[in-house]
């Protein structure tokens, strides 16, 4: 089975703080993905990347960047975080070519103090 | 911009019921439609329908997609207390390989 694992399911932080969120997944998948969950507005992409070291924008980026230095990681950074960064995050990763089926991480729920 | 609706945002059944959700969409460059569960915290894959009228069944539950109407509907016959979770809709688009997802479903079902 796919596993992709995010390395913390619960974490505090707060304003201002520096904050990484690491995602790895097990099956060489080319098409990692981070989303955030918040109720009333369900998923929504921040960032995507179809390669090492290649990323691109989802729909919302600002306030977020990602890196990807080897295949199977993929990592969140919140520069600075603020309180409306406080949500559900869930990391996926797919084939290329098979990109439909998304496979998901547990998620990790970041509150921002 | 694209946009996936689903309704209703939450319901509550008895054990035994069957239920019909909703999720309708409007994009550009349409290439499949996806269902997801999430019970705790990651969304398991469900059903993914990319011609109008064929419908996917998995045990006792099964989903369509209506091209022309742009919907789709995912029916759960004879619920169970274990098919309580969110049920997410999600539009593949375009060749950037992009999935927008609807809000979910919360559907609880009760004895």
């Amino acid at each position: 089975d796919v596993k992709v694992t995010q390395s913390s399911r619960y974490l505090v932080k707060r304003t201002g703080e520096k904050v990484f969120l690491e995602c790895v997944q097990d099956m060489d998948h080319e098409n990692m993905f981070w989303y955030r969950q918040d109720p009333g507005l369900g998923l929504r992409l921040i960032y995507f990347s179809y390669d090492v070291k290649m990323k691109e924008k989802g729909d919302i980026p600002e306030g977020y960047s990602v890196s990807r230095e080897k295949k199977e990681r993929f990592s969140l950074i919140l520069e600075s975080a603020s309180t409306n960064q406080t949500s559900m995050y869930l990391c996926a990763s797919s084939f290329w070519g098979d990109n439909e089926k998304l496979f998901f991480g547990s998620g990790t729920q970041l509150s921002v103090l | 911009e694209d946009k996936v609706v689903q309704s209703p945002l939450s319901l509550v059944v008895h054990e035994g019921d069957t239920v019909t959700l909703n999720c309708s969409y409007e994009v550009t460059n349409f290439r499949s439609l996806l269902w997801y569960k999430q019970e705790k915290k990651a969304p398991t894959f469900l059903f993914m329908l990319t011609s109008s009228g064929i419908e996917k069944k998995s045990g006792r539950l099964s989903s369509i997609l209506d091209k022309k109407e742009l919907f789709s509907i995912l029916n759960i016959t004879a619920t169970q207390t274990g098919d309580s979770a969110i049920y997410l809709c999600a539009v593949l688009t375009g060749t950037a390989s992009k999935l927008t997802f609807g809000t979910g479903t919360r559907l609880q079902v009760t004895l």
